[in-house]
């Protein structure tokens, strides 16, 4: 079975400051990993997926994410943060099971943006 | 409408209530799903449908009873819920089942249990 770990609850960075978000899974195989954002209020909403190819993967809203297989690792990260990044951060990974894909989330990061 | 709704947006119930909770995509995917998300636990999945039939019920207590008349519309029935049971309930879609990690979420139903 597969699993995520997002060992950041909360972190908290300047808006215009660089940011990366933790994510280490766990899976026998190639796994599908994925990064959410929830806004407060709101429903998750996909920034980024990996499933295979180039391990830099570009996302929504100038989101990126490496794929390093040897840290089983999938961090998130931006150049410079704007305050509407506020949000919480979910790293997702999926396994092919026959016909399905099983995904199994982190707990979240909670990302605060001072000015 | 576009995307993933859900309706009520709140919900306070009381523990020897019925209600239920409805979600509708315009998105024409074919798989839909409950989720329940709770303060500083995991996105818990409770029920998968796949063009109308349940393929997945996580151990869901019989508390909570789904519904898919269609591969658009899916509804959750709540009865004798318990205090514990206050939650976000979030409803997703993805086109199919095995691209479940691409999901379109609704804003949620917060259900608060009295």
């Amino acid at each position: 079975a597969q699993s995520v770990t997002q060992p950041d609850i909360h972190i908290t960075v300047s808006e215009g400051a660089s940011l990366e978000l933790r994510c280490n899974y766990s899976y026998g195989a190639t796994p599908y990993l994925f990064w959410y954002v929830q806004s407060p209020g709101q429903g998750l909403q996909l920034l980024l997926k990996y499933f295979s190819g180039d391990t830099l993967v570009q996302g929504i809203k100038g989101f990126e994410a490496e794929f390093k297989r040897s840290q089983s690792s999938f961090n998130l990260r931006k150049p410079s943060v704007h305050w509407s990044d506020a949000a919480e951060y979910f790293c997702a990974v999926g396994a092919r099971s026959g016909g399905y894909q099983k995904v199994t989330f982190g707990t979240g990061t909670k990302l605060q943006v001072i000015p | 409408e576009t995307g993933v709704t859900q309706t009520p947006r709140h919900l306070v119930m009381g523990m020897t209530n019925k209600k239920s909770l409805k979600c509708e995509q315009h998105l024409g995917h074919n798989a839909m799903y409950w989720y329940k998300q709770s303060a500083k636990k995991p996105l818990e999945l409770m029920f998968v449908y796949n063009f109308k039939e349940q393929t997945e019920n996580n151990s869901v207590p019989s508390r909570f009873s789904p519904e898919c008349p269609n591969s658009s519309h899916l509804f959750l029935h709540l009865h004798t819920l318990q205090p514990e049971d206050s939650a976000l309930y979030l409803c997703a879609s993805s086109q199919e089942p095995d691209r479940a990690g691409e999901q379109y979420f609704g804003p949620g139903t917060r259900l608060t249990v009295t």
